[in-house]
């Protein structure tokens, strides 16, 4: 079985600095990971994804994020946080199958002018 | 442009009453997916189906059914009998070629009137 928890429901940063959202994953298969990002009234939108291969993962917008293996986590970071960052983050843990595809409760990422 | 469509975007129902959601995507993806979203509580599950004229229950489908009549359609039927079915309802799709990647629709809002 796979479930994740994403620390944080509610984060917040200045403008210009660095972005991290953490998630920690735990999966009794090797699992696939992906970052989502949904704003207002959106649907959900791929940020990034890990499946196999290089564990630093880069995405859209700036963001990328890194499979750690030995601490069960994949967090999503950007260096330099811009106003259209404003939204909300899931991240999701997938080990059987897309239908198996199992997300955390969300992180609202607020950016301070 | 190949894609996902909800429609409609809002709707309301009354106490008693069926409603259907609409969800239609042109990426020929065999798999097609419908989930719940509250506040706070991330998405959860309804049905999911992965192959045509084919379905299984997720982890919410009390209250709830569906059919997949074409590989393209993916219709959501919220019944008289889910008790609380004012949410966001997100449909989604995915194919074993992107990696078991789950791309979603633009989503609809449900409000019990």
């Amino acid at each position: 079985a796979q479930s994740v928890t994403q620390l944080g429901s509610h984060v917040s940063v200045s403008e210009g600095a660095l972005v991290l959202l953490r998630c920690n994953y735990s999966s009794s298969v090797p699992p696939y990971l992906f970052w989502y990002v949904q704003y207002p009234n959106q649907g959900l939108q791929l940020l990034l994804k890990y499946t196999t291969g290089a564990t630093l993962v880069k995405g859209i917008n700036g963001f990328e994020a890194e499979f750690k293996k030995s601490e069960t986590s994949f967090h999503l970071t950007k260096p330099s946080a811009h106003m259209s960052d404003a939204a909300e983050y899931f991240c999701a843990v997938s080990g059987q199958g897309a239908q198996k595809l199992v997300f955390g409760q969300g992180t609202r990422l607020t950016i301070n002018p | 442009d190949g894609g996902i469509t909800q429609s409609p975007k809002y709707l309301f129902r009354k106490e008693g009453q069926n409603v259907t959601l609409s969800c239609e995507q042109n990426l020929n993806h065999d798999a097609m997916y419908w989930y719940r979203q509250d506040p706070g509580q991330g998405l959860r599950l309804i049905y999911y189906s992965q192959i045509v004229n084919d379905f299984q229950k997720g982890d919410i489908a009390e209250g709830y059914s569906v059919s997949r009549e074409k590989k393209e359609s993916f219709p959501l039927t919220v019944t008289s009998a889910q008790k609380n079915p004012t949410a966001f309802y997100l449909c989604a799709s995915s194919d074993r070629d992107a990696g078991n990647t789950i791309y979603f629709g633009e989503g609809s809002w449900l409000t019990v009137v």
